[in-house]
């Protein structure tokens, strides 16, 4: 089975210029995340799905930042205009629901993204 | 606000010395969960504890649940090279949806134990 894909792995680019992510979850899973990871720190939620619905974007930048999922199923996190301090790993998870609450997230390799 | 809290952040151990992190969260959790992220690697999930006093093993890695399921603990016997990396535990709190229901899926982690292991 495979498990979640993310892409790029890696991207470069000059401040205000726009950036895309792309992830792929693992089949079946309703639920998917967006995280950002600053180096030495843990995964900060930006962004959760359940299906197509976003219920939890409390923490999402919203004036740069933008998400979707259509279909409920692969999504795709954007950056228009990055900053400087955007630099870091964009990861996505997914997990699924068993009795009543979300079982493991998986996660993609992340992508990690330089602002220059 | 809704926080997971860990400590040490940093821990350097002898190979077979043993290891210990810590994490409390600001609120009840209905579970935790564990994660091993590598250097340059993701987080890959290692286990969940549900009840409270909960102890869970895995080979030379003991997890155990607090009994108010409010705190958590990772105890590694013996490290070996191979446990290099970083810890974290992540809890679900509730968060309010925008059709105004509750739901426990936002995962939030801690910050993280980094340990090194010198052979």
């Amino acid at each position: 089975e495979a498990g979640v894909v993310q892409s790029p792995r890696y991207k470069i680019i000059e401040k205000k210029q726009p950036v895309a992510f792309w992830c792929n979850p693992i089949s079946g899973h309703n639920t998917l995340y967006w995280y950002l990871q600053n180096l030495g720190q843990g995964p900060e939620l930006l962004i959760r799905y359940e299906n197509e619905e976003a219920v939890d974007d409390s923490q999402l930048p919203k004036d740069r930042f933008s998400a979707e999922r259509l279909k409920g199923v692969d999504s795709t996190l954007k950056i228009q205009p990055a900053e400087l301090g955007d630099s870091a790993v964009y990861l996505c998870a997914s997990s699924s629901w068993y009795r009543g609450r979300n079982t493991e997230a998986f996660f993609g390799q992340g992508t990690r993204l330089t602002v220059v | 606000g809704q926080q997971v809290m860990q400590i040490p952040q940093y821990q350097h151990v002898q190979e077979g010395e043993d290891f210990t992190t810590y994490c409390n969260s600001s609120t009840t959790l209905s579970n935790i969960q564990w994660y091993k992220q590598r250097p340059g690697g993701h987080p890959v999930f290692l286990i969940q504890l549900v009840k409270s006093g909960e102890v869970k093993k895995q080979k030379r890695l003991t997890f155990q649940f607090g009994e108010a399921k409010k705190n958590s603990s990772l105890h590694i016997t013996a490290t070996q090279t191979t446990d290099v990396g970083t810890y974290f535990c992540a809890g679900p709190f509730p968060v309010r949806g925008n059709a105004g229901g509750t739901s426990y899926g936002k995962l939030t982690f801690g910050q993280g134990t980094i340990l090194t292991v010198h052979p």
